[in-house]
């Protein structure tokens, strides 16, 4: 099955500068790759995803790469704020119909000011 | 739209009881997904449903039983509950798979096994 691994764990950085998460995964049929954000206390929320038949996609200050090559993933996000502190996760899902996403082990993000 | 309903909130149980979390959602989505999150773990799946009637294992389904009689819910029944069960777990649910892949995630039960 598949297996995604998320680095790094934890990520400290200024506010303003730019933290990227980078994520790879084990199965090359795999075709979808969201990414999650979760605040302390609250759940999940999907906040930008990415189809294998895309190398990039960007919405404001986040954007995500994939390289289906080297099976990898990336998150970026810029002019990073205090609000961007969270915990990150990345999922991939296979092609097979009736497949699920399987996590990442997150990545917790602080911004400080 | 509520979404997707957890309860309960929070549940202490001691070693060897058994319990059932329930999980309803009013979006008509035909996934259903049961995940644990333990510290530094990640998101863990239990056991996923594609459709009433239909339920899969996840990667971490011993100790965990589920049933999709109708498409609104998803109950996780834990059998025997051995302090390892302790953990937050999340439902989800989406769309079928071609576009609505985004999961919407209950707010979580909080259950220690003690």
């Amino acid at each position: 099955g598949e297996n995604v691994e998320q680095h790094p764990s934890t990520l400290s950085v200024q506010e303003g500068d730019s933290a990227v998460i980078k994520c790879t995964y084990s199965d090359s049929a795999s075709n979808y790759f969201p990414w999650y954000k979760q605040e302390l206390g609250k759940r999940p929320q999907l906040i930008i995803d990415i189809r294998s038949n895309v190398g990039e996609k960007k919405d404001q200050r986040i954007a995500v790469t994939l390289n289906k090559t080297a099976k990898h993933f990336s998150l970026h996000i810029t002019e990073t704020q205090p609000e961007d502190s969270a915990v990150y996760f990345c999922a991939a899902r296979g092609n097979q119909a009736g497949t699920a996403l399987i996590f990442g082990k997150g990545t917790t993000l602080s911004v400080s000011s | 739209n509520a979404g997707v309903t957890q309860t309960p909130k929070f549940r202490i149980l001691k070693i060897g009881q058994s319990m059932t979390l329930q999980c309803a959602q009013d979006m008509n989505h035909n996934y259903m997904y049961w995940y644990r999150q333990d510290p530094g773990m990640g998101l863990k799946l239990i056991y996923y449903s594609v459709g009433a009637g239909i339920t899969d294992k996840g990667e971490v389904p011993n100790g965990y039983n589920v049933s999709r009689s109708t498409t609104e819910d998803f109950p996780l029944r834990l059998e025997l509950a051995a302090p390892s069960q302790t953990s937050v777990y999340f439902c989800a649910s989406s769309y079928s798979t071609g576009g609505g892949e985004k999961l919407f995630f209950g707010s979580g039960t909080q259950l220690s096994v003690l």
